[in-house]
C-alpha cells in the first residue's frame, strides 16, 4: 500500500542555518503531497502542498518540489528561525485512487532551532 | 471562525469505560476523518467519512465506532477503553478529497 518515509529526527540547527527534511513516498496512483507543521500543544496546520509532478509548493520561506522520478518531496528553508521549532509531517492523499480524502503520514520530524 | 472543534481537550478513563470524542466543523466540508497520533508513528487514520451517512474504516479501526448523521458532526466512540488506546486524537475535515485537511486541536486521552 501507499506509504511515506521521513528522515528521523530530532534535527537541531542554529538560527539562520539551512534546513532540509527528507521525505520519500510509495504510491500506486498520482497522489497529492503535503507538508504539515505541528507547534507544541496544537493541531496540525498545512504548510504547503503540491498536486502534480514538478509542482513546487512554498509558504513562509519553506519550499518542496514534487519529484516523481525520485518519489520525493523534500522540505527546505534557506534560513531557519527559532519560531520554526516544531514537528513537521510529510503526507500524501490518495485522491488519485478514489478521492476519499484519506491522508497517509510520515512519522514526523522534530526540528529544534537554537538562537 | 471556529473551523474544526474537538471536545474534550483532555480525558482520563479507566479500562473498560466507554466515551465519545466530539468533533464539529462549521465549514460545510463533506470529508471528515479521525486520526490518532502516537510517538514515532505519525498520524494513523482510524475512520473517515466522505459525506453524511457514509463512513468507512481506516488503518486502525478496531475498538472505535463512528457515525455521520449530519455534515457538521463526526463523533468517535470508544466502546470499551483499553490502555493501548492512550493517544492524542485529531479530527480533520476538507471540502474535497484532494483538498488539504483542516485539523482540530486534538483530544489527549489517557486510559488507566
Amino acid at each position: 500500500g501507499d506509504s511515506v518515509t521521513q528522515m528521523e529526527g530530532p534535527v537541531t540547527l542554529s538560527e539562520e542555518a539551512f534546513l532540509t527534511i527528507n521525505c520519500t513516498y510509495t504510491a500506486t496512483g498520482y497522489p497529492s503531497l503535503f507538508w504539515y507543521v505541528q507547534y507544541p500543544g496544537e493541531g496540525l496546520q498545512l504548510l504547503l502542498k503540491a498536486t502534480k509532478a514538478d509542482d513546487k509548493g512554498s509558504n513562509k520561506g519553506f519550499e518542496a518540489t514534487y519529484r516523481k522520478e525520485t518519489t520525493s518531496f523534500h522540505l527546505e528553508k534557506g534560513s531557519v528561525q527559532v519560531s520554526d521549532s516544531a514537528v513537521y509531517f510529510c503526507a500524501l492523499s490518495d485522491d488519485g485512487s478514489g478521492n476519499t480524502g484519506k491522508l497517509i503520514f510520515g512519522q514526523g520530524t522534530t526540528l529544534q532551532v537554537k538562537p | 471562525n471556529a473551523g474544526v472543534t474537538q471536545t474534550p481537550k483532555f480525558q482520563v478513563l479507566k479500562t473498560g469505560q466507554s466515551m465519545t470524542l466530539q468533533c464539529a466543523q462549521d465549514m460545510n466540508h463533506e470529508y471528515m476523518s479521525w486520526y490518532r497520533q502516537d510517538p514515532g508513528m505519525g498520524l494513523r487514520l482510524i475512520h473517515y467519512s466522505v459525506g453524511a451517512g457514509i463512513t468507512d474504516q481506516g488503518e486502525v479501526p478496531n475498538g472505535y465506532n463512528v457515525s455521520r448523521s449530519t455534515t457538521e458532526d463526526f463523533p468517535l466512540r470508544l466502546l470499551s477503553a483499553a490502555p493501548s488506546q492512550t493517544s492524542v486524537y485529531f479530527c480533520a475535515s476538507s471540502s474535497r478529497g484532494s483538498q488539504p485537511q483542516h485539523f482540530g486541536d486534538g483530544t489527549r486521552l489517557s486510559i488507566l
